[in-house]
């Protein structure tokens, strides 16, 4: 079966450095996704994709962050200035449809900032 | 405000038995509720949608409910298997957004044998 693959599985950083945290969705898929789950908390919505621009996004989701479609395949999740409150699972998710529908998640970069 | 509510406290059942899990929500109005199978450092798994204007959805060991009116969702796992041991967690996209599914916090099943 198709998978969203994500790279790195761990990424370790210092306060303050940038990170690029990479993902494939599944090539005919149009919807992309990233959620964050801190330790021990729930699944957290951060910003939908389409279209080659942003459909929705959180509070969370603030000037920090920011999302690319560079190519064809990839999509990227781009977190400027760390903080020790950003270390947490990142996931990729991608549908072929909207988030009404199935949504395929990677299993995950986790982030480290020290 | 906003809240999807699972039980976040761990289900303990014995192997065999039917497992059910609630979502309760409120001052949301979703057109389709979802559930997610969760391991532990994996990324979510689909396991069911159900729509507004259906009452039951089945696949193999699996049922869900959707109660519009009471704002809630039975999960169910019949027969189960220590293998069903995992967090479940049911999402929804707010009513007015179109792209954007919230999960709530989860119930971790544990199906002793």
């Amino acid at each position: 079966e198709p998978e969203v693959t994500q790279t790195p599985s761990h990424q370790v950083t210092q306060m303050g450095q940038e990170v690029i945290l990479r993902c494939v969705p599944i090539s005919n898929h149009l919807y992309f996704y990233w959620y964050r789950q801190i330790l021990g908390q729930k699944v957290e919505f951060l910003v939908s994709f389409y279209n080659n621009e942003i459909s929705e996004k959180s509070e969370i989701f603030d000037d920090q962050f920011s999302v690319e479609r560079p190519d064809g395949s990839n999509f990227t999740l781009k977190i400027r200035s760390t903080k020790l409150e950003d270390s947490a699972m990142y996931f990729c998710a991608s549908s072929d449809r909207t988030a009404n529908e199935k949504l395929f998640f990677g299993s995950g970069t986790q982030l480290s900032v020290l | 405000s906003q809240k999807i509510e699972q039980n976040s406290e761990a289900l303990n059942i014995q192997e065999g038995k039917t497992a059910t899990l609630t979502c309760n929500y409120t001052n949301y109005s979703p057109a389709y509720l979802q559930w997610y199978r969760q391991d532990p450092g994996r990324g979510p798994v689909f396991l069911l949608l159900i729509r507004e204007n259906e009452k039951e959805k089945r696949k193999e060991r699996l049922k869900v409910t959707f109660d519009t009116t009471l704002k809630q969702s039975l999960f169910h796992i019949t027969a189960s298997q220590p293998a069903d041991s995992a967090t479940y967690l049911c999402a929804l996209v707010p009513s007015g957004g179109y792209n954007k599914l919230i999960f709530g916090a989860g119930t971790r099943l544990a199906v002793h044998p």
